[in-house]
């Protein structure tokens, strides 16, 4: 089966300095990812797609100057938060399509915990 | 407004007892619909999926689209079928497939 990665899968940083995280599939291409945000015992809220080769699209209320994505190749897409607060400690989740037919299964990183002090 | 409804923060039963996760959805046009299961401490992965109509680990859903609800269900409950349950439709459109996410239900099988 497709296998997607994530790097780190856990990061403590500083208020005000920026953290990228990696989200790769190991064994498949992927030109769409997905980035999700999951608070403490609530559910997955999209973020944005990642989308190989051009801009990613962001969901409504995501400040895309804040939490930056590059999707360089068909492999590896990232997320920089840039300039860290304490209210961007969360878990991201990142997750891929893989399969033919009209609708391809998603694939889950296994995430990273962030934690801004 | 488009919305996922899992009513059932923490749903709990008895070993063989069936069980069943409610989702009700509120979409325009025809979304296809996802049950993604997180057991402890392992990443999201799919349970199942409506346009298949199958059964994995003894799980079925079925789609009342006059209901707009695809609720999960499960004849006996097993304890290793304790984990968090995610009903996730997906928006009609669009080929690549994201998704949006319910409020999960934790069910919790007790021996």
């Amino acid at each position: 089966g497709a296998v997607v990665s994530q790097h780190p899968s856990w990061v403590i940083c500083k208020s005000g300095t920026s953290v990228k995280i990696e989200c790769r599939s190991l064994d498949f291409q992927a030109t769409t990812m997905f980035w999700y945000r999951q608070f403490p015992k609530q559910s997955l809220m999209l973020m944005a797609t990642s989308n190989e080769g051009s801009k990613a699209t962001y969901e409504q209320g995501v400040e895309k100057d804040k939490f930056l994505i590059n999707h360089a190749s068909l492999t590896l897409s990232t997320l920089t938060v840039t300039s860290a607060h304490p209210e961007d400690s969360s878990f991201y989740i990142c997750s891929a399509p893989f399969g033919s037919g009209r609708v391809p299964e998603q694939y889950f990183g296994p995430g990273t915990r962030l934690t801004v002090t | 407004a488009q919305r996922v409804t899992q009513p059932e923060k923490l749903l709990s039963v008895f070993k063989g007892a069936p069980v069943e996760l409610k989702c009700n959805y509120s979409y325009s046009g025809s979304p296809e619909l996802f049950w993604y299961v997180q057991y402890s401490r392992q990443r999201l992965q799919l349970l199942l999926r409506h346009i298949s109509r199958e059964s994995i680990k003894g799980f079925t859903a079925d789609l009342n689209k006059g209901e707009t609800s695809f609720h999960l269900k499960k004849p006996f409950a097993q304890e290793e079928d304790s984990a968090m349950y995610y009903c996730a439709p997906r928006p009609g459109g669009g080929s690549q497939g994201n998704l949006i996410f319910g409020k999960g239900t934790k069910l919790s099988v007790k021996p």
